[in-house]
């Protein structure tokens, strides 16, 4: 498989406790984004890479939300002290360059019990 | 106000119907995705377009920039058409998306 890979597919976890997903874009993307949806909406930035550097963050990144590329591949974001209105789908993109197709992964859907 | 808005919100047609959404934009951009979100959260990129006009299948997409419009369109649709539609834009230096609502369709047999 050589697409966009997130892993796990869904999580339930108790408030307060810490969750960590992972993305694996497709190998040779540079660019790599991370984006939260809620139901009824659409997708909303988070965050993006360029190869291992984190380029922007939005204000919806809190400080419980910290996001790592460390060689360039693959990809975490960690959720500390979890909320329930954390619950939503984490969705990661990737792209080979600026300007070019984005290929999504099918999500991390996290529920906060 | 939303930078990119779609319309209609919900859309239901019989199989068979020819299909429209709309969608506008507020910011510039350099190119506007067309994907598709089926149950479960798997976004599938259908087109990303600059200029004019591009079609697969039963598929056609169309961008006026100096209008800030796009639309998509599906001739003959079918229930497997049913999903959501989402328009986004990259915008800005960085070249992130811009999304839109989505619009929910649901095509009948």
């Amino acid at each position: 498989d050589t697409g966009v890979s997130q892993n796990p597919r869904h999580k339930i976890t108790k408030r307060g406790q810490n969750v960590t997903f992972r993305c694996d874009p497709i190998s040779e993307h540079n660019r790599l984004y991370w984006y939260r949806q809620t139901l009824g909406q659409g997708p909303e930035f988070l965050t993006y890479f360029q190869n291992e550097a984190q380029l922007e963050k939005s204000r919806l990144l809190s400080d419980r939300f910290s996001a790592e590329r460390p060689k360039g591949s693959f990809s975490t974001l960690e959720i500390q002290r979890t909320e329930q209105g954390d619950s939503a789908m984490y969705l990661c993109a990737s792209s080979l360059f600026l300007g070019q197709v984005f290929f999504f992964g099918s999500g991390t859907r996290l529920t906060v019990v | 106000k939303n930078e990119v808005e779609q319309s209609p919100q919900n859309l239901t047609a019989q199989e068979g119907e020819f299909i429209t959404i709309n969608c506008s934009y507020s910011v510039g951009i350099s190119a506007l995705h067309w994907l598709q979100q089926h149950p479960g959260g798997g976004i599938v990129s259908l087109f990303m377009l600059s200029s004019g006009k591009k079609k697969h299948g039963r598929l056609i997409a169309t961008i006026n920039i100096q209008e800030k419009h796009s639309s998509l369109h599906i001739t003959a649709s079918h229930p497997r058409d049913s999903a959501v539609y989402i328009c986004a834009v990259i915008g800005g230096s960085q070249g992130n998306l811009i999304f839109g609502k989505g619009t929910k369709l649901s095509v009948k047999p």
